[in-house]
């Protein structure tokens, strides 16, 4: 069946620096792959998403790359600031389908 | 925009009693909406589909006698948790989509304690 992998767990980064996270899927008829940010308490929120028929997409400080190949995609966030600290989830889905969650990666940015 | 909201937004109950969960899509029509379970810092676990004017699909192990879902129309949908036992506590959150689209949207969720 599907499977999202997400690494890493728990990242740490100074104020400034790049965050990247990723995850592996194993369904390879997957074709959308959303990204979103939950802060703690509060509802998940889409940041970002890219469809298979794209390898990249930006969106200011955040962007998502795919690789369809290897069947990964990442989530790269540069110049991350105090406010970026939340967990943040990848998902995969196929058409219409549900979504399929990862595991979470909670990003902490020290000031 | 896109935006969805449930009630109540936290709800304490007795053991043996039954909970009633609102989501609503509140600026568009929502054909399929979705129910999750959050445990503390874990993952979101789907446990339903809920398609307007129809029967929800389950997630297997979840249990449909107990997690009741309706969506009598294009803009709520309702979870109920009959009979809630303590291992029910739980964050519940939906979220909604709209017809065509992948995109979804998640409603601020529910906290529930079972006394």
């Amino acid at each position: 069946g599907e499977n999202v992998e997400q690494h890493p767990s728990t990242l740490s980064v100074q104020e400034g620096d790049s965050a990247v996270i990723k995850c592996t899927y194993s369904d390879s008829a997957s074709n959308y792959f959303p990204w979103y940010k939950q802060e703690l308490g509060k509802r998940p929120q889409l940041i970002i998403d890219i469809r298979s028929n794209v390898g990249e997409k930006k969106d200011q400080r955040i962007a998502v790359t795919l690789n369809k190949t290897a069947k990964h995609f990442s989530l790269h966030i540069t110049e991350t600031q105090p406010e970026d600290s939340a967990v943040y989830f990848c998902a995969r889905g196929l058409g219409y389908s549900t979504l399929t969650f990862g595991k979470g990666t909670m990003l902490l940015v020290s000031p | 925009g896109a935006v969805v909201s449930q009630h109540p937004s936290w709800v304490i109950c007795k053991s043996g009693t039954s909970v009633k969960i609102e989501c609503r899509s509140l600026d568009f029509q929502a054909t399929t909406m979705f129910w999750y379970r959050q445990f503390p810092k874990q993952s979101l676990m789907l446990m339903a589909t809920s398609n307007e004017g129809s029967k929800a699909t389950y997630e297997q192990g979840v249990e449909k006698d107990k997690f009741l879902i309706n969506h009598a129309s294009l803009t709520l949908s309702t979870l109920t948790v009959t009979s809630a036992h303590p291992e029910d506590s739980s964050f519940y959150i939906c979220s909604a989509r709209r017809h065509g689209k992948e995109t979804q949207y998640f409603g601020p969720g529910t906290r529930l304690l079972v006394l």
